[in-house]
């Protein structure tokens, strides 16, 4: 089975600095991992997500994760942040070759302030 | 076209009546999902349809059931609800098979209120 842990529930930031949300997975087989972002009242956004070859991935909006298979983790990271930025963020994982079961960790809410 | 379209946004409902949710997709996703998100907690699994065959129902009560009529939509027909009920409800959709991009896109879901 897999879990994620998102040890940070919330993470305050001033606008322009950067900003780290931790996520740390368990499995017992290859894994698919993602990273996506909730905006209050809204559904879900893929942000990010690593299937396979890079270690190190980007989204459009100027985040970035690393797989790192040894220490079991895909932090998130963004060198400046911006008030728009303020969501709550889901890291999931699912089994390779299928998104049936995404599990999710428990989320953390980016509170960029001025 | 890449959005999941979930009616309504919005619903309030006695525990006495019966209502449903509805999704639709136009990405050619055979897999069609619902989750169900209460406040500050993350999406839990529901249902998963493949083929328009359900192959997960995560020991969902009764009172919740699902039905996907073709390949674009997916239905969840809501009957004795409790206020317990009371969530976010999301529909999402993805690739069938063992490929890379089988990423799940989410809609926008249906805030649900029972009263």
């Amino acid at each position: 089975a897999q879990s994620v842990t998102q040890l940070d529930s919330q993470v305050p930031v001033f606008e322009e600095a950067p900003v780290e949300l931790r996520c740390n997975y368990s499995s017992s087989v290859s894994v698919y991992l993602f990273w996506y972002v909730q905006y209050p009242n809204q559904g879900l956004q893929l942000l990010l997500k690593y299937l396979s070859g890079s270690t190190l991935v980007e989204s459009i909006n100027g985040f970035e994760a690393e797989f790192n298979k040894s220490q079991t983790s895909f932090h998130l990271r963004k060198p400046s942040v911006h008030i728009s930025d303020t969501a709550e963020y889901f890291c999931a994982v699912s089994k390779t070759g299928s998104s049936y079961k995404l599990i999710f960790g428990s989320g953390t809410r980016l509170l960029v302030r001025p | 076209d890449t959005e999941v379209t979930q009616t309504p946004k919005h619903l309030v409902m006695g525990m006495t009546n019966k209502k449903s949710l509805k999704c639709e997709q136009h990405m050619g996703h055979r897999a069609m999902y619902w989750y169900k998100q209460k406040a500050k907690k993350p999406p839990e699994l529901m249902f998963v349809y493949s083929y328009e065959k359900l192959s997960i129902n995560e020991s969902v009560p009764s009172r919740f059931s699902p039905e996907c009529p073709n390949s674009s939509l997916l239905n969840l027909h809501l009957h004795a609800l409790q206020p317990e009920d009371s969530a976010l409800y999301l529909c999402a959709s993805s690739q069938e098979g063992t490929g890379v991009n089988t990423e799940a896109f989410f809609g926008q879901g249906t805030r649900l209120t029972v009263v």
